[in-house]
């Protein structure tokens, strides 16, 4: 069965760095677009990024460009979100989520999630 | 971008019917048959319930049905169930530009 098992979460300082990493499993990694999406406390779901199959077509948000970086390892089966100049409203629990496969045209059809991991960001 | 518009909450009664909102604008909703939506329960991972606006995936009881109108989207949920009670997100395809954008979020309370 498909898993997604985020990991890297944790109390960072504002302006510091973190590295988010999502175990995949059940499925050709390969095959597939995937997505990183947060949610702050008591809020709503808020997209982050996007990267494709290959990992050669990449997408951000406006409230992350320029401060956040996805990749891919498809030999590890691994998708990770690199995370700098961290800000109190970064501070949030970060899904990664796959693409329904061949809808990497709108990758808003997020058909497995992982549980997610908690980012606080704190003084 | 602004996030899409839904209801902050809405209730029904079990059996009942209910009909959940989700307005964009003619650059995400009104442009695009990308919508889908998302079922929360507190504490969990959100689950795919509809796509492609009125498309269900498999596993998801038919008694969630999506529809479109304009810039308005819809998710309607027929014959109300207790276990249905839980935060309710529309979801759009933006351009390439913008990309992706979630609705604030709906929290459907079963009485």
């Amino acid at each position: 069965q498909v898993q997604l098992v985020e990991s890297g979460g944790g109390l960072v300082k504002p302006g510091g760095s973190l590295r988010l990493s999502c175990a995949a499993s059940g499925f050709t990694f390969s095959d597939y677009y995937m997505s990183w999406i947060r949610q702050a406390p008591g809020k709503g779901l808020e997209w982050v990024s996007y990267i494709s199959s290959s990992g050669n077509t990449i997408y951000y948000g406006d409230s992350v460009k320029g401060r956040f970086t996805i990749s891919r390892d498809n030999a590890k089966n691994s998708l990770y979100l690199q995370m700098n100049s961290l800000r109190a409203e970064d501070t949030a629990v970060y899904y990664c989520a796959r693409v329904l496969w061949g809808r990497g045209y709108s990758g808003s059809e997020l058909d497995y999630w992982g549980q997610g991991t908690l980012v606080t960001v704190s003084s | 971008q602004s996030a899409l518009t839904q209801p902050a909450s809405v209730s029904g009664s079990p059996g009942q019917s209910i009909t959940i909102s989700c307005t964009g604008t003619s650059s995400d909703v009104g442009n695009y048959y990308y919508v889908s939506w998302y079922q929360q329960h507190p504490g969990k991972a959100p689950k795919f319930m509809i796509y492609d606006v009125s498309k269900r995936p498999s596993g998801v009881s038919n008694r969630f049905s999506g529809s479109k109108s304009g810039n308005t989207a819809s998710l309607t949920i027929s014959g109300l169930q207790p276990e249905d009670e839980a935060d309710y997100y529309c979801c759009s395809y933006a351009g390439s530009t913008t990309y992706v954008i979630f609705g604030g979020g709906t929290k459907l309370t079963v009485l």
